[in-house]
């Protein structure tokens, strides 16, 4: 089975501090995204990676950066985090075949509380 | 720009019964894939069933059926038979340029489906 993990189910963090959020993939899939979650507005994309030390930013990426250093592992970084960032964090992996459906699989998610 | 919209926010049906969840889309692309994917209260993601942009049959996977309508634009998740353990948050989306390898999806804002005894 596929395994995409995240370093914490649940965070707090206080405001101004630098956050870093791991996840681990076990598939040996090139591609890895980040989401986050709000309520009534879906999964809205912040980064991806198609490879090893590749970005593409997302939708929002704003505030956020990313660091790609092996191909099984993507880290998201809060710079300095800010109240606005408490929300739900999805990490997720996909194969990067051309013409196929490359679905994604996904981490069990990190809720993140910035006070 | 591409977008995905769910207009149901809330759904409820009743145990055995059949329902179907809206999808519609807007892409300039002639190559797209269309996703569902199921999110239970724990708070997983579920991939449900794929759909691709040239393919003539609509998917099935199950109980899951996906009705593509492709000049409406709409890709509709019908679940035959609901169970208690369907009760989840559904979100659809796509994937656009599926002829390049490195392209990400576009979700729906969801549908809260709630299925009763």
């Amino acid at each position: 089975d596929v395994k995409v993990t995240q370093s914490s189910r649940y965070l707090v963090k206080r405001t101004g501090e630098k956050v870093f959020l791991e996840c681990v993939q076990d598939m040996d899939h090139e591609n890895m995204f980040w989401y986050r979650q709000d309520p009534g507005l879906g999964l809205r994309l912040i980064y991806f990676s198609y490879d090893v030390k590749m970005k593409e930013k997302g939708d929002i990426p704003e505030g956020y950066s990313v660091s790609r250093e092996k191909k099984e592992r993507f880290s998201l970084i809060l710079e300095s985090a800010s109240t606005n960032q408490t929300s739900m964090y999805l990490c997720a992996s996909s194969f990067g075949r051309q013409g196929r459906k490359n679905e994604q699989f996904f981490g069990p998610g990190t809720r993140l509380t910035v006070l | 720009a591409q977008k995905i919209t769910q207009t149901q926010p809330g759904m409820f049906v009743q145990e055995k019964e059949a329902v179907t969840l809206d999808c519609t889309y807007d892409t300039s692309d002639q190559s797209y894939g269309l996703f569902w994917y199921k999110q239970p209260s724990s708070g997983e993601m579920i991939f449900l069933i794929y759909q691709g942009s040239y393919d003539e049959q609509n998917a099935t996977e199950g109980r899951y059926s996906l009705n593509f309508q492709k000049a409406r634009k709409s890709a509709n998740l019908v679940i035959s038979a609901s169970q208690l353990g369907d009760s989840a948050m559904y979100f659809c989306a796509m994937r656009d340029a599926i002829l390049q390898a490195g392209t990400a999806l576009i979700f729906g804002k969801g549908t809260t489906l709630s299925v009763s005894s």
